[in-house]
């Protein structure tokens, strides 16, 4: 079956260190893949995109990678900071290419 | 430039009544995605819809729940016949163009309680 998994358990993280989050999916080949932040009581809000033909995809203290063989991608943060703290999605297109389907999120909390 | 724009942010109903939640998409986007999101959970995906145009629906239950995005106006996510089990946040997004070229914009949700 298709899925798509992100760490369960909450991250936690001391200010200035980096925080690196997983996704993982099974049984999908997309096109691209998108990572948005989620703050409670709020709809989430795109940070980054990137496609299966690129390998990483930096943006300010951003950093996306993206493994089409491992089926993975890894979202860095680097020297965190407490406003970091949210729920971070991952989401790629469906095989029919009609939809973008979310993972789980990872809640992320960045300790001053 | 408005974001876009759901309403209402909340929403209490009964159950047995219907309910009806509206989304507004940014100006110039003409692709619209429903999501609903219960409590620690993802975005589960419910229905994309172009104008006037359903384009997929597999996420949406086949019973009391409709969509549509009329030529004009906002689009409206319809429950009929609400039970506890909807209870629960619907996220509306909107793209200019399709999902190949253009991340979502999020509406902060319409948060519906069943009572």
């Amino acid at each position: 079956s298709q899925k798509i998994e992100q760490n369960s358990e909450a991250l936690n993280i001391q200010e200035g260190k980096t925080a690196t989050l997983t996704c993982n999916y099974t049984n999908y080949s997309p096109a691209y893949l998108q990572w948005y932040r989620q703050d409670p009581g709020r709809g989430p809000v795109f940070l980054l995109l990137i496609r299966e033909n690129e390998k990483e995809k930096r943006k300010e203290r951003l950093k996306v990678t993206f493994d089409t063989t491992l089926k993975q991608s890894l979202f860095h943060i680097t020297a965190s900071q407490p406003a970091d703290s949210a729920t971070y999605l991952c989401a790629l297109d469906d095989s029919s290419a009609s939809k973008i389907i979310f993972g789980s999120g990872t809640r992320l909390s960045i300790r001053p | 430039n408005a974001g876009v724009m759901q309403n209402p942010r909340h929403l209490v109903r009964r159950r047995g009544q219907e309910a009806r939640l509206r989304c507004s998409p940014m100006k110039g986007h003409s692709h619209v995605y429903w999501y609903r999101q219960l409590p620690e959970e993802g975005l589960k995906f419910m229905v994309y819809l172009q104008k006037e145009n359903i384009i997929d629906e597999s996420g949406m239950p086949k019973e009391r729940f409709s969509a549509e995005f009329p030529k004009e106006g906002p689009s409206i996510l319809r429950i009929q016949q609400v039970v506890r089990g909807d209870s629960a946040a619907y996220f509306c997004a909107s793209s200019p163009d399709t999902i190949y070229n253009s991340p979502l914009h999020f509406g902060n949700g319409t948060r519906l309680t069943v009572t």
